[in-house]
C-alpha cells in the first residue's frame, strides 16, 4: 500500500511569506507526526495528532508554526512569516497510535527561506 | 543536558570490522527505545528495537542498560551498504507517548 505521502517535496520561498507543507498518512493510522531535522541533527519533535486533536504541541518552537488535521487524515504545518532559521527538512509520520515504537516517515518536504 | 545524546561521528571503518554505537538518555522513565537507520537524503526507518535482555537481528545486536541509562549498537562484518547515519530514539512517557531521536552516528564503511 502507499506510505506517508508530502508535498510539496521541494519549498523555496523569501523571508516573510507563508509557507503550507502537506502530509498525507498511511490509511487507518489515526497518529501523525511532524518533525523537522536540520543538517547534522536528528529530528526534532513538533506535533503529534491523535486523530483531529493535537495531543502535543510543545516541540512548535513559536506561535508562527500552527499544524491542522481537521478531518483526522491529511495534515497541514503551517508556517507564518518565515524566516532563515526555519530553513530544514520537514518530516511526517504516522503510525496507529502510542504505544507503538516504529513511526512511518515521509519523504520530507524540504524548506528553503531564502 | 540533551535528553538523548549520540557520538554524532564519523566512524570509518574498513569493510568487515566491527563496529559499536553508543547512546545516553536522560530521562528515567523512559519505557522504550529503538534503533533507526537514515540514508543520505532519505527519511529514518526503524532499524530495530532494542530490549531489556538485549536482542539480536543477524549482524546487529542491541543492549540496554536501563540502570546507567544507556543504549548500544554493536555491528559485526560490516558492509559498505551499512554506511548511513544510525540514531537513537527513546520512547518517553510526557502525558503522551512521545519518540525523540539523539542526532545521530555516521557511519562509513570503506572497501
Amino acid at each position: 500500500g502507499a506510505g506517508v505521502s508530502q508535498t510539496p517535496s521541494n519549498k523555496v520561498t523569501e523571508k516573510g511569506k507563508y509557507v503550507e507543507l502537506r502530509c498525507d498518512p498511511i490509511s487507518g493510522h489515526t497518529a501523525l507526526y511532524w518533525y523537522r531535522q536540520s543538517l547534522g541533527q536528528g529530528p526534532e519533535f513538533l506535533i503529534y495528532f491523535q486523530g483531529t486533536g493535537a495531543a502535543d504541541d510543545s516541540g512548535l518552537p513559536n506561535d508562527r508554526f500552527f499544524a491542522v488535521r481537521p478531518e483526522g487524515s491529511v495534515s497541514t504545518l503551517k508556517i507564518q512569516r518565515t524566516e532563515r532559521g526555519d530553513s530544514a527538512m520537514y518530516l511526517c509520520a504516522s503510525n496507529r497510535g502510542p504505544d507503538t515504537g516504529e513511526l512511518f516517515f515521509g519523504e520530507g518536504s524540504r524548506l528553503t527561506v531564502l | 543536558r540533551k535528553e538523548v545524546e549520540q557520538d554524532p561521528g564519523p566512524f570509518n571503518v574498513p569493510e568487515g570490522a566491527t563496529v559499536a554505537f553508543n547512546c545516553t538518555y536522560s530521562n528515567s522513565a523512559s519505557q522504550s527505545f529503538f534503533w533507526y537507520r537514515q540514508d543520505c537524503r532519505k527519511e529514518p526507518k526503524l532499524l530495530m528495537s532494542v530490549y531489556s535482555s538485549g536482542n539480536e537481528d543477524g549482524r546487529f545486536t542491541a543492549q540496554l542498560n536501563r540502570a546507567s541509562q544507556y543504549i548500544s549498537l554493536l555491528i559485526r562484518d560490516s558492509k559498505l551498504s551499512d554506511s548511513a547515519t544510525y540514531l537513537c530514539v527513546v520512547l518517553m512517557n510526557t502525558g503522551f507517548q512521545k519518540l525523540v531521536f539523539g542526532t545521530g552516528t555516521r557511519l562509513l564503511v570503506s572497501p
